[in-house]
């Protein structure tokens, strides 16, 4: 069965630094997305991206927030300056159709600021 | 007042029981998902509902659109059921998620 795949699966960082968590979504999905969980919180929802766009973000996606799908293969988020509180469990997943079809998920790239 | 909203918080049953997770939303929706979550973190997408029901092996999913309400059923509950349950509902262009059910079935 097709897969989403993240990398790395596990990632520490200075505070300061930028990260680049990395995904690749299914191949012929269109609709590609990042959503983040806190340790013990819920999941929240990012960016969603189609067309090499951002069709919708959330408030929690500031200026120090980015993605790009650079080759036509991956999928970045790119965190400019991290913050403590950007610990968290970052997801990616994709979709054929806007998620009316359903979503495939990543397994997630655990980020520590220290 | 979250926009999605799971009850119970938390559920523990004995292997065999049937188990129902609730969810009700208050904006309005084109699909509603049911995601597991694994104890290591993974996320899986159970069901996508947009009307009436759904059923893959043992679990059911219902929603009630007028009602804003979708219910989860596992039949014959097993111990490899024990993960968090997540509702999901897509509003526009994202998605809001419940803070999840945490269900522990025990042998």
């Amino acid at each position: 069965e097709p897969e989403v795949t993240q990398t790395p699966s596990h990632q520490v960082t200075q505070m300061g630094q930028e990260v680049i968590l990395r995904c690749v979504p299914i191949s012929n999905h269109l609709y590609f997305y990042w959503y983040r969980q806190i340790l013990g919180q819920k999941v929240e929802f990012l960016v969603s991206f189609y067309n090499n766009e951002i069709s919708e973000k959330s408030e929690i996606f500031d200026d120090q927030f980015s993605v790009e799908r650079p080759d036509g293969s991956n999928f970045t988020l790119k965190i400019r300056s991290t913050k403590l509180e950007d610990s968290a469990m970052y997801f990616c997943a994709s979709s054929s159709d806007h998620g009316v079809g359903g979503y495939t998920f990543g397994s997630g790239t655990r980020l520590t600021v220290v | 007042k979250n926009e999605v909203e799971q009850s119970p918080q938390n559920l523990t049953a004995q292997e065999g029981e049937f188990i129902t997770i609730n969810c009700s939303y208050s904006v309005g929706i084109s699909a509603l998902h049911w995601l597991q979550q694994h104890p290591g973190g993974g996320i899986v997408s159970l069901f996508m509902l947009s009307s009436g029901k759904k059923k893959h092996g043992r679990l059911i999913a219902t929603i009630n659109i007028q009602e804003k309400h979708s219910s989860l059923h596992i039949t014959a509950s097993h111990p490899r059921d024990s993960a968090v349950y997540i509702c999901a509902v897509l509003n526009n262009n994202d998605m809001r998620f419940g803070a999840g059910t945490r269900l522990t079935v025990k042998p």
